[in-house]
């Protein structure tokens, strides 16, 4: 049973708010990613984990940060929020090289 | 570094009628592939996926993926679709620690 939790799943927030984005997984596992995507559109990597203070940024290029300081936890935060950062915020983690990644259920964010 | 072609951005079907997503990958040594389902508001799920062994891939809610390895091609079929299974669908290959993703292919049921 794949346990990987996402909170919020829905904010409204209003611009210049700064917002961290909750991501945890119970699993264990030592990788971890937050995908930005817009609806009925493609997934677009913008930041992951390969462990505990791991972080690289993705393809897409994001005003966002995260942190990895407990493996399980992986934040993401704008300081800034803007209305071009309204999305889908999806988090997912992997054991391994082989296997695949299992997902959240999202966050939409929308910014007025 | 690894990509992946979703050759139908949307696939209508009616329900009942069997269905085919398209899925290229580009060639490696080797590959794993994956397929994900996404519903409205909704995370990705796993549908199927291929490590190794037998090439036809059974998975969940019927669906099952040939992989072909001089075409490298990864196609998902359903002999019958339901109205139920309107959703996205995501083909995706391991790239070192990451998976990369295709652009998706909205499959749309009609009654």
């Amino acid at each position: 049973e794949a346990d990987i939790y996402q909170t919020p799943r829905y904010l409204v927030i209003g611009t210049g708010k700064k917002i961290t984005l909750e991501c945890s997984q119970t699993m264990g596992h030592d990788k971890m990613y937050w995908y930005q995507q817009d609806p009925g559109m493609e997934l677009h990597l913008i930041h992951y984990s390969y462990g505990v203070n791991s972080t690289e940024k993705g393809d897409l290029s994001s005003e966002s940060t995260v942190s990895r300081i407990r493996t399980e936890h992986f934040p993401l935060t704008l300081e800034s929020a803007r209305p071009s950062h309204t999305s889908q915020y999806l988090c997912a983690s992997r054991q391994g090289g082989m296997g695949e990644q299992f997902f959240g259920p999202g966050t939409r964010l929308t910014v007025l | 570094a690894q990509s992946v072609t979703q050759l139908d951005s949307q696939v209508p079907v009616f329900e009942e009628a069997p269905v085919e997503l398209r899925c290229n990958y580009s060639s490696s040594v080797s590959v794993y592939l994956f397929w994900y389902v996404q519903y409205p508001n909704q995370g990705l799920q796993l549908l199927l996926k291929y490590l190794s062994g037998s090439t036809l891939v059974k998975g969940i809610n019927g669906f099952e993926a040939e992989f072909n390895k001089s075409q490298t091609s990864f196609h998902l079929r359903k002999p019958s679709v339901h109205i139920s299974d309107t959703a996205e669908y995501f083909c995706a290959v391991s790239d070192g620690n990451k998976l990369v993703f295709g652009a998706g292919t909205i499959l749309r049921v009609k009654s």
